[in-house]
């Protein structure tokens, strides 16, 4: 069972819209603790696609945003492409627990 | 752009020892605000925090595994390791190295299968 929880799987048609939540606590996203999202392909390690809630690193395009309201924060993909499938965590601070927690992971296809 | 290497055996007995170790290339581990990471992957499952060491020695680790966890700084070979005793085959999962700014893993190596198994 993850601290955060996720949405077990998400699916959009390629240039549709999809929206990933990952909902917390008053200990972690509640508390004002930055969220970070991963994108992970089978058998590689996962890449930061989100961090402090709403930046992309230079690499990933403007299609990928974040947001965060109260003990809950989402990641929308616009116009989605092929190669955006794959699995997405959320990431945070948990200041119970005084360390990182994650979300459970959510798939996404892409039809 | 700093890279991270995992190195160690990929299979350990039960009730032993999993020692792993992260070579760090790119930048040196003792300098700047990060946090040198540990993270996991049980098959089919989600990341795992192990826990993380600062470039003072300071260690945080997962409430759940912190009896068994140890994670040091080698700053002589840039490299820093982590240390899991009494392992199960619930420990059988891909280990991840990563480099933590705060808290955002910006850095990670490409991870090594660690089967626990007689």
């Amino acid at each position: 069972q993850s601290v955060l929880t996720q949405p077990p799987s998400v699916s959009g048609a390629p240039g549709q819209r999809v929206t990933i939540s990952c909902t917390g606590t008053t200990s972690n996203i509640g508390a004002g603790f930055d969220v970070h999202w991963y994108h992970q392909l089978p058998g590689t390690a996962p890449r930061l696609v989100i961090y402090a809630t709403n930046n992309r690193p230079s690499r990933v395009p403007d299609r990928f945003s974040g947001s965060k309201s109260g003990t809950s924060a989402s990641l929308t993909i616009t116009g989605l492409q092929p190669e955006d499938e794959g699995d997405y965590y959320c990431h945070s601070h948990d200041s119970g627990l005084r360390g990182s927690v994650f979300g459970g992971g959510t798939k996404l296809t892409v039809l | 752009q700093v890279q991270l290497q995992e190195s160690g055996p990929g299979l350990v007995k039960p009730s032993q020892t999993l020692s792993l170790t992260c070579s760090v290339s790119g930048g040196s581990i003792s300098s700047g605000s990060y946090y040198w990471s540990w993270i996991r992957q049980r098959p089919g499952r989600g990341l795992e925090w192990i826990g993380y060491i600062y470039n003072n020695g300071n260690t945080y680790y997962n409430s759940s595994l912190k009896s068994r966890v140890d994670i040091s700084l080698d700053t002589s070979k840039n490299q820093f390791s982590l240390k899991l005793t009494s392992v199960t085959t619930a420990d059988t999962a891909v280990y991840y190295c990563a480099r933590a700014a705060t808290v955002l893993l910006d850095s990670w190596g490409q991870g090594t299968l660690v089967t626990v198994s007689s």
